[in-house]
């Protein structure tokens, strides 16, 4: 699986939109973008994924570039239950393959 | 949505003893399940991929005969943790794969993790 680079920590604050940023600059074509985050003490929950295009759920939106080297996450609103370790992997979708977790981004939304 | 259950979510056992975990799906069978280990302030270690009906494969560096893990039917792994010692204290997280998408890009749920302290 591709290797992706995230900010260590971001602040932000309540009610504002949240955009984490991921660089996957050796990603494959084959190979997804997805995003989870991790609330303090729990497992990871799953928020979205892409290949190529834009995708929005209830929980976010996910922007990739056109030349999927690097993507966005947007939290449009963001609340205090929103801070988590963020963490962008990316991955080919197949029955036995592993996620392999990095360092994630540390968020913390402020009142 | 697909839910995975794992138990139980907080363990305290004796240095030298064995406790097992046990990781669910609860509506769907998971071929395939995998075991992570988190140390405080770390990111999520995976130490072993659990194939059901067969042996689990394991990442480089994590002891087979330490950490036992059995995927007995489609629905439960569990990890059994051998003469427990301090060192193995940590957060142990479950994952299983959801085969039901019909399209690409399948999901992958976690369950709720594991506190174990070895005391």
């Amino acid at each position: 699986d591709a290797k992706t680079t995230q900010p260590p920590s971001m602040d932000c604050a309540e009610g504002r939109a949240a955009n984490l940023p991921c660089n996957h600059s050796t990603i494959s074509g084959n190979e997804y973008v997805y995003w989870y985050r991790q609330i303090h003490s729990q497992g990871p929950q799953y928020i979205i994924h892409g290949l190529k295009n834009n995708e929005t759920n209830e929980m976010a939106s996910l922007i990739i570039t056109e030349d999927r080297k690097s993507s966005t996450l947007i939290l449009p609103h963001a609340t205090l239950r929103d801070t988590a370790v963020y963490y962008c992997i990316v991955r080919v979708e197949a029955a036995g393959n592993k996620l392999t977790f990095g360092g994630g981004t540390r968020v913390l939304v402020k009142p | 949505g697909a839910v995975v259950s794992q138990h139980p979510s907080r363990v305290i056992c004796k240095s030298g003893t064995s406790v097992k975990i046990e990781c669910r799906s609860l509506d769907f069978q998971a071929t395939t399940m995998f075991w992570y280990r988190q140390f405080p302030k770390q990111s999520l270690m995976l130490m072993a991929t659990s194939n059901e009906g067969s042996k689990a494969t394991y990442e480089q560096g994590v002891e087979k005969d330490k950490f036992l893990i059995n995927h007995a039917s489609l629905t439960l792994s569990t990890l059994t943790v051998t003469s427990a010692h301090p060192e193995d204290s940590s957060f142990y997280i479950c994952s299983a794969r959801d085969p039901r998408q019909i399209r690409s890009g399948n999901t992958i749920y976690f369950g709720e993790g594991s506190w174990l302290t070895v005391v």
